[in-house]
């Protein structure tokens, strides 16, 4: 499929144990955003990358949270010792580009990977 | 930051038109106005988006006063299917990293 792609698209896990969730945004894509939504809540940005330049990580709440993209495709969003209050719906966005003057560009979503800790 | 606020829901018959209002107030000059769609267990997807006036697409039309201080979402002759959360975004403008999405308007199509 030509989407962004990720998995898992559900994951259970215990509390105390580490989580790995991957997308794969679409191919060409530079700019791929984390998001996460409570249930029943609007979208938290999490962390941004564009092409090679440093991530934007200021919307990681805590550092449990990392994420990296190899080789400018595909991401990890890593969560360490996870909580209860971890379980949320983890979605991953690509975009194509960035114009001159501001943001402009759509952003394609993923289906998210659902997580829940019990 | 270009925050943005929405109203939390609304409901409408369905065959009406449905105008959802998101203020903006610290937009930047160099910022697009971009809204969402999004139903249960799927990502958001894009509807439309503009910078200032009007756009018009096949599915919606963006109303932006001189002011851009806030920006209209018009979804014409709404149906059943059109019940979703609908997301108002402004970019950060010069580079746009972090995209912040606000609440949310939860529109209900009533039959």
């Amino acid at each position: 499929g030509a989407g962004v792609s990720q998995s898992p698209s559900n994951k259970v896990t215990e509390k105390g144990k580490d989580v790995e969730l991957r997308c794969d945004p679409i191919s060409g894509h530079t700019a791929l955003y984390w998001y996460r939504q409570s249930l029943g809540q609007g979208l938290e940005f999490l962390i941004y990358f564009q092409g090679n330049s440093a991530p934007d990580k200021s919307g990681l709440p805590s550092d449990r949270f990392s994420a990296e993209r190899t080789g400018g495709s595909v991401s990890t969003l890593t969560i360490q010792r996870t909580q209860q209050e971890d379980s949320a719906v983890y979605l991953c966005a690509s975009s194509l580009r960035i114009r001159d003057r501001g943001w402009s560009g759509e952003l394609f979503f993923g289906e998210g990977s659902r997580l829940t800790v019990l | 930051l270009a925050k943005t606020t929405q109203p939390i829901s609304m409901d409408s018959y369905e065959g009406q038109e449905v105008n959802i209002t998101c203020s903006h107030n610290n937009i930047a000059t160099n910022d697009y106005i971009t809204w969402y769609q999004q139903f249960p267990s799927q990502g958001p997807r894009f509807i439309i988006q503009g910078y200032k006036t009007k756009v018009t697409n096949e599915v919606a039309s963006l109303f932006i006063p001189a002011d851009r201080k806030s920006s209209t979402l018009s979804l014409p002759r709404v149906s059943l299917s059109d019940t979703a959360v609908y997301y108002c975004l402004v970019g950060q403008g010069e580079g746009a990293n972090n995209l912040f999405f606000g609440t949310g308007t939860r529109l209900t199509v009533i039959p």
